[in-house]
């Protein structure tokens, strides 16, 4: 399995849908994951921390099921706004120390 | 309210040229890193420091210097400059390295070596 993985897409979505997609890791020790936004040709941004099972965040809620090494991103009435690449984030050793492992991004089109 | 300042922001060099990409923060953040991105193989680490004097090699260090004289600076350096090192490089900071440290990027560096 490879560190981080995500179904690059895109996924194409009509505005005010709910989408969802996922990203499995294979560091079992991780403790902490993270959904990073990136806009086209831009920085990343941090969306959303995850720690336990899961966290909310208005229409933004992330899942983490440590059993099956995944975690989820679910968006709720999507925007048109919400159209930007999301990448999955994982501490490399574990604790963050030597920087984090990206994947590779699931591509997200809002279509009005 | 700077956070992570990279410059160039654009930069084209000749194959077997050096140049220096300059990071600055002002958010008193311990670690830095670098990283570079590519089309289909997201962002990979290339070096990083967890505080001044101290540094340590990443995912893809091959051809790239760092230095941390100051909390502040992380410069990165390509010793002489290769087509495959054409990309997109983030600079980022973070309060410490431990889990939950939210990183702050750059706005990027691209690069495109001739």
């Amino acid at each position: 399995r490879k560190e981080v993985e995500q179904d690059p897409g895109p996924f194409n979505v009509p505005e005010g849908a709910t989408v969802a997609f996922n990203c499995t890791y294979s560091n079992s020790a991780s403790q902490s994951f993270f959904w990073y936004r990136q806009d086209c040709r831009k920085e990343p941004k941090l969306l959303m921390s995850v720690y336990s099972s899961g966290n909310e965040d208005g229409r933004f809620t992330a899942q983490l099921n440590r059993a099956s090494q995944y975690i989820s991103l679910l968006i709720r009435d999507s925007k048109l706004s919400d159209s930007a690449t999301y990448l999955c984030v994982v501490p490399r050793s574990g604790g963050g120390a030597d920087g984090l492992t990206f994947g590779k991004g699931t591509h997200l089109i809002i279509q009005p | 309210n700077a956070g992570v300042t990279q410059t160039p922001k654009f930069q084209v060099l000749k194959t077997g040229q050096s140049m220096t990409l300059q990071c600055a923060q002002d958010m008193n953040h311990e670690y830095m890193s670098w990283y570079r991105q590519d089309p289909g193989m997201g962002l990979r680490l290339i070096h990083y420091s967890v505080g001044a004097g101290i540094t340590d090699q990443g995912e893809v260090p091959n051809g790239y210097n760092v230095s941390r004289s100051t909390t502040e600076d992380f410069p990165l350096r390509l010793l002489s400059a290769a087509p495959s090192q054409t990309s997109v490089y983030f600079c980022a900071s973070s309060y410490s390295s431990g889990p939950g440290n939210t990183i702050y990027f750059g706005e990027g560096s691209w690069l495109t070596v001739v």
